[in-house]
């Protein structure tokens, strides 16, 4: 049961460089898009969020984009630092349970390079 | 910031027998969750808990498993007979709402069942 699936389980970047972390869904009764990062021993930090309502969320570096036709969101980077090293999670909830019931994806581990 | 706070760090327990995994959510919330993360594989929801009782269960949490908030700070996670396959990193969550709101995520419990 993937209804949240994040396609690359590894990404390379640049430092300065913009990074594109992807995410897909398959629930169409999702309602709410988060990002979490996640450092080794640490638990999942909460990033950026976006409401289906919307279709883009911008929080200083980072913008999330949601593309509901496609199922699909994005987060960006901009630009991208040491410190962001780290797996990423896409994560979702429908209107319903809410945020009880959070679904991840598999998390992206980025790495950037200087 | 206020965070949650999870203890301990590390468990390591023989299979079969009981273990507790104990939780001090962010005081003004509500909503209280524990997910797992087995090695190499996706952040999965387990349970969330709201006034006193299971508001959300996964197919994971099954008789073997059950929580407790036993005081007005402590959230506690009991498996009553573990399994190999329980071994994973066990993080507690909490939120002040359930809508639009983002999990607050202790730094976790590693689980070795031997």
């Amino acid at each position: 049961d993937q209804q949240v699936k994040q396609n690359s389980p590894s990404l390379s970047v640049q430092e300065g460089r913009i990074s594109i972390l992807n995410c897909d869904y398959t629930n169409s009764m999702f309602d709410y898009f988060l990002w979490y990062k996640k450092y080794p021993a640490e638990g999942p930090t909460f990033l950026i969020s976006i409401s289906s309502i919307k279709d883009k969320n911008e929080d200083g570096r980072f913008t999330v984009f949601l593309n509901k036709s496609a199922k699909h969101l994005s987060l960006h980077i901009v630009p991208s630092q040491p410190g962001d090293s780290a797996v990423y999670f896409c994560a979702a909830h429908g209107p319903v349970q809410g945020a009880q019931k959070l679904v991840f994806g598999q998390g992206t581990r980025l790495t950037i390079n200087p | 910031e206020p965070e949650v706070t999870q203890t301990p760090s590390h468990q390591v327990t023989q299979m079969g027998q009981e273990v507790i995994l104990r939780c001090v959510p962010i005081s003004n919330h509500l909503y209280f969750y524990w997910y797992r993360q087995i090695l190499g594989q996706k952040v999965e929801f387990l349970v969330s808990f709201y006034n006193n009782e299971i508001s959300e269960k996964s197919e994971i949490f099954d008789d073997q498993f059950s929580v407790e908030r036993p005081d007005g700070s402590n959230f506690t996670l009991k498996i009553r007979s573990t399994k190999l396959e329980d071994s994973a990193m066990y993080f507690c969550a909490s939120s002040a709402r359930v809508r639009g709101e983002t999990l607050h995520f202790g730094n976790g419990t590693r689980l070795t069942v031997t």
